[in-house]
């Protein structure tokens, strides 16, 4: 089964652009078997989806974050990776990312990175 | 596209049965089989449980059961357990290729 990977910045200024990366291993990224989502979950709080990219290039995001977030492939490092603009402290989470089946479930999932927003 | 609509918190003694709420609206939970639920325990990744409503991944005890009725999907467990103490998240699709989660829900083993 496929691993992933989150890795980038643990701490991020507000009003600058935090980008993470998801590493995978254990299959190829361009192997139509998944999606590939991106999650997030502030401290104490609830999972919100951050957006998702097919292996076309395609990409669906959260209309509350649509403005900001950017999902992109780089299918020669089997990786994919997350660009969120403008970020302020509401955005400190840790950040997950996950193989995105067919029908919208995600499994299996990276162990997340805590990106936290301050000066 | 707002949050699903789960309770806080569920509690039972082991062996028991317990069932988790996960309400949405005729446009994603109600026009969709395509809920998820996913196992949280403190400081780890969720663990997928049930998929298109009442799958079980592999692995899965079949302890885990999923339903729908309406706007309203549900996660049964059965037989309650120590190791079932964690918080269980639903997710919908919501049509528009997007996704979305419910509130979370903490489950007490007493």
């Amino acid at each position: 089964q496929v691993q992933l990977q989150e890795s980038g910045p643990g701490l991020v200024k507000p009003s600058q652009t935090l980008s993470l990366t998801c590493t995978i291993s254990g299959g190829s990224i361009s192997s139509g078997t998944y999606y590939w989502s991106w999650i997030r979950q502030p401290a104490g709080k609830g999972l919100e989806w951050i957006g998702r990219i097919y292996t076309s290039g395609t990409t669906n995001y959260n209309p509350s974050l649509k403005s900001r977030v950017t999902i992109s492939l780089d299918t020669s490092k089997n990786q994919f990776s997350l660009k969120l603009s403008s970020v302020t402290a509401a955005d400190t989470a840790v950040y997950y990312c996950a193989a995105d089946g067919y029908n919208y479930w995600f499994d299996p999932w990276g162990q997340g990175t805590l990106v936290t927003v301050s000066s | 596209q707002s949050a699903l609509t789960q309770p806080a918190s569920v509690s039972g003694s082991p062996g028991q049965s317990i069932t988790i709420s996960c309400t949405g609206t005729s446009s994603d939970v109600g026009s969709y089989n395509l809920v998820s639920w996913y196992q949280q325990h403190p400081g780890k990744a969720p663990k997928l449980m049930i998929y298109e409503g009442i799958k079980r991944p592999s692995g899965v005890s079949n302890r885990f059961s999923g339903s729908k009725s309406g706007n309203t999907a549900s996660l049964t467990i059965s037989g309650l357990q120590a190791e079932d103490e964690a918080d269980y998240y639903c997710c919908s699709y919501a049509g528009s290729s997007t996704s979305v989660f419910g509130g979370g829900t903490k489950l007490t083993v007493l």
